[in-house]
């Protein structure tokens, strides 16, 4: 099984570029979010999504945008990127049926800004 | 006060010992609760469900005291291999995200 796919593994970007992170789940879970994980802290949540349709804002949103047209992609876009972006993303997904099961994680993408 | 809080350590300690982490949360509706393990800036993994009676899984020891609204796990015999990250993850009751505490750090010493 898959699981949690996320692409790139790695990306340098320069001050100002724009660019796509992709997240892709083949477990059918409802609930899809983004992580990010900067040296020495914890995870902060930037967005999540409960379904296809519909998104919505966690922590630390500015700067990121999400989209979830169906229910096994959710992308994060950063819209410019700024060296305070310089970090560990990570894709997350779960079922939120009556169990309300456990998260499992794609392998993170490794991003500096410069 | 943050909704999920965990000493964050680090708790050093040598091969053999037992360590306890405990994890207190602010929603006392709460549903369900995990321990996961974080190596290294690794993607987060699930090490056990924490259940309202307890349970065992190996060296490793997971509680719930809904009364006091904490968590705890407690690692028995501590392996070199047991150094990691430990997160406690508390889930809402309805379809909600999942709130992750920051992490404990351990590191067991020869």
């Amino acid at each position: 099984n898959a699981g949690v796919t996320q692409t790139p593994k790695f990306q340098v970007l320069k001050t100002g570029q724009s660019m796509t992170l992709q997240c892709a789940q083949d477990m059918n879970h409802e609930y899809m979010s983004w992580y990010r994980q900067d040296p020495g802290m914890g995870l902060r949540l930037i967005h999540y999504s409960v379904g296809a349709g519909i998104t919505d804002q966690g922590e630390v949103p500015n700067g990121y945008n999400v989209s979830r047209s169906t229910t096994e992609d959710f992308p994060l876009r950063l819209l410019s990127a700024a060296p305070s972006q310089t970090s560990v993303y990570f894709c997350a997904s779960k079922s939120t049926g009556a169990a309300n099961t456990e998260a499992f994680f794609g392998q993170g993408t490794r991003l500096t800004v410069v | 006060r943050k909704e999920v809080e965990q000493d964050p350590g680090p708790f050093n300690v040598p091969e053999g010992a037992t360590v306890a982490f405990n994890c207190t949360y602010s929603n006392s509706a709460s549903q369900s609760f995990f321990w996961y393990r974080q190596d290294c800036r690794k993607e987060p993994k699930l090490l056990m469900s924490v259940y309202s009676s307890g349970n065992e899984d190996g060296r490793f020891t997971a509680q719930l005291n809904r009364a006091s609204q904490y968590i705890s796990l407690l690692i028995r015999d501590s392996k070199l291999s047991d150094s990691a990250t430990y997160l406690c993850v508390v889930n809402p009751p309805n379809a909600g995200k999942s709130t992750f505490g920051d992490g404990t750090t351990l590191t067991v010493k020869p």
